[in-house]
């Protein structure tokens, strides 16, 4: 596609249910970042996937959070047993090769639990 | 690790002046930084890109330097314009992309 598409765009959860974010990178690109960003703060890191393999998860705030990109290109964020603090704007970006070619990022997808 | 800040954190000027944003860094060991835009509710759309060997980049309206060995960028936005409302974020690619917390603008008509 023409730029990073996101799914869904709002997310309504109950406290305890599991989620599932979408993310479709820019057809080609290596590189797949997944940022979570909380209202009034800049985007914080989670993880990184270069084709399918997961090179950093260190940004994963605790077990209950869990991606992959089993094709090397789309990738799913999974959040298990959400809980309040959960509730946040989930940004994926692409890039072409690595981190010295830029980013892309979706339009993101804002997740709130109730 | 890593620390980006970014000055001021909000920002509102009158439709036709022009403006700088800040950025510094505490690690100059980065590939690049970007500059991004977001609008409420929206994700994030790349201005510019600097990459570490140079030191600025432009278009249209905008002006980003990027001065590594002091750890510092500027954002130059010339003659504003309401449409340029919106929180600018600046971020340096390490071993991941840093953020910082960004500066809200406010182009009054």
């Amino acid at each position: 596609g023409a730029g990073v598409s996101q799914s869904p765009r709002y997310k309504v959860a109950k406290r305890g249910q599991d989620v599932a974010l979408r993310c479709d990178p820019i057809s080609g690109h290596v590189s797949l970042f997944w940022y979570q960003q909380a209202l009034g703060q800049g985007p914080e890191f989670l993880t990184y996937f270069q084709n399918e393999a997961q090179l950093d998860k260190s940004g994963l705030p605790s077990d209950r959070f869990f991606a992959e990109r089993p094709e090397g290109s789309v990738s799913t964020l999974k959040i298990q047993r959400t809980q309040q603090e959960d509730s946040a704007v989930y940004l994926c970006a692409s890039s072409f090769r690595s981190l010295d070619s830029g980013a892309f990022f979706g339009q993101g997808t804002r997740l709130t639990v109730v | 690790k890593q620390e980006v800040t970014q000055i001021p954190a909000a920002l509102s000027v009158p439709e036709g002046e022009n403006l700088v944003l800040n950025c510094s860094f505490t690690d100059s060991a980065i590939y690049n930084l970007q500059w991004f835009r977001q609008d409420p509710g929206k994700g994030l759309t790349s201005l510019l890109l600097i990459q570490s060997s140079q030191r600025e980049q432009t278009s249209g309206r905008l002006n980003a330097s990027l001065d590594k060995s002091s750890g510092r960028s500027t954002l130059y936005i010339a003659a504003s314009q309401p449409g340029d409302s919106a929180t600018y974020l600046c971020a340096v690619a390490g071993n991941q992309f840093y953020f910082g917390t960004g500066t809200s603008l406010t182009v009054i008509p």
